[in-house]
């Protein structure tokens, strides 16, 4: 069974950057078939993709144009792990934040979410 | 980026009822929509896949359907443990997008 536990701040000052990782247990982030996810939700901008990270035969990062100039999604193979890094956030960039696990090829979906963090962005 | 719209944002149903909820996309995307469901406090929970798909473990009163740009949620006959929002979501292209939520309440 997939697990996904999420680590990091829930309060980022603005202009600073939000960090947050995800240890995968029961796959791994170099799977052929999965795509690592980061999804974030608030009341003002719904479910929103942020961006993903997934191998094959080298490493793909596909962003939202929303975010694309300050994000950056990080496979970490050592750890099993990827990371969120988003650069000079703004209080809008409050939301909770899952990492989640995709399906990608001919059937493609969000099949495992973490529980997900509050982050606040707030001096 | 393809865009998602849903209807209705909320609705008031009884136990029992069939509910159908709409996901119309603003392009073709054959069959790459998904349902999720999701309670207050937790995250979404897949439902449904490629647009009819009932994923593993889910009650066979769901059922979606549609293709192309107009697709259904329907729930033949409402449970109490139903009452929640449901959101839409294409996987056909990048970025992903989501549909703005339909909530289930009590009637």
């Amino acid at each position: 069974q997939v697990q996904l536990q999420q680590s990091g701040p829930g309060l980022v000052t603005p202009s600073q950057t939000l960090s947050l990782t995800c240890a995968i247990s029961g796959d791994s982030v170099s799977s052929n078939s999965a795509a690592w996810n980061w999804i974030r939700q608030s009341p003002s901008r719904g479910l929103e993709w942020l961006g993903r990270t997934y191998y094959r035969s080298k490493w793909i990062h596909d962003y939202a144009g929303s975010v694309k100039s300050r994000i950056i999604i990080n496979p970490d193979t050592s750890k099993n792990q990827f990371s969120l890094q988003l650069n000079s956030v703004t209080p809008e960039d409050t939301a909770v934040y899952y990492c989640v696990r995709g399906q990608i090829g001919d059937r493609r979906y969000f099949d495992f979410w973490v529980q997900g963090t509050l982050v606040t962005v707030s001096s | 980026d393809i865009q998602m719209t849903q209807s209705p944002s909320s609705l008031s149903a009884s136990v029992g009822d069939r509910v159908t909820i709409t996901c119309r996309t603003s392009q073709s995307i054959n069959s790459y929509l998904n349902w999720y469901q999701q309670k207050p406090g937790k995250a979404p929970n897949l439902l449904i896949y490629a647009a009819s798909t009932l994923q593993s473990g889910v009650p066979s009163r769901f059922s979606g359907g549609g293709s192309g740009t107009d697709f259904t949620l329907t729930i033949s006959s409402l449970q109490p443990e139903d009452f929640a929002t449901y959101f839409c979501q294409q996987s056909y292209s990048s970025p992903l997008t989501f549909g703005g939520g339909t909530k289930v309440e009590i009637k």
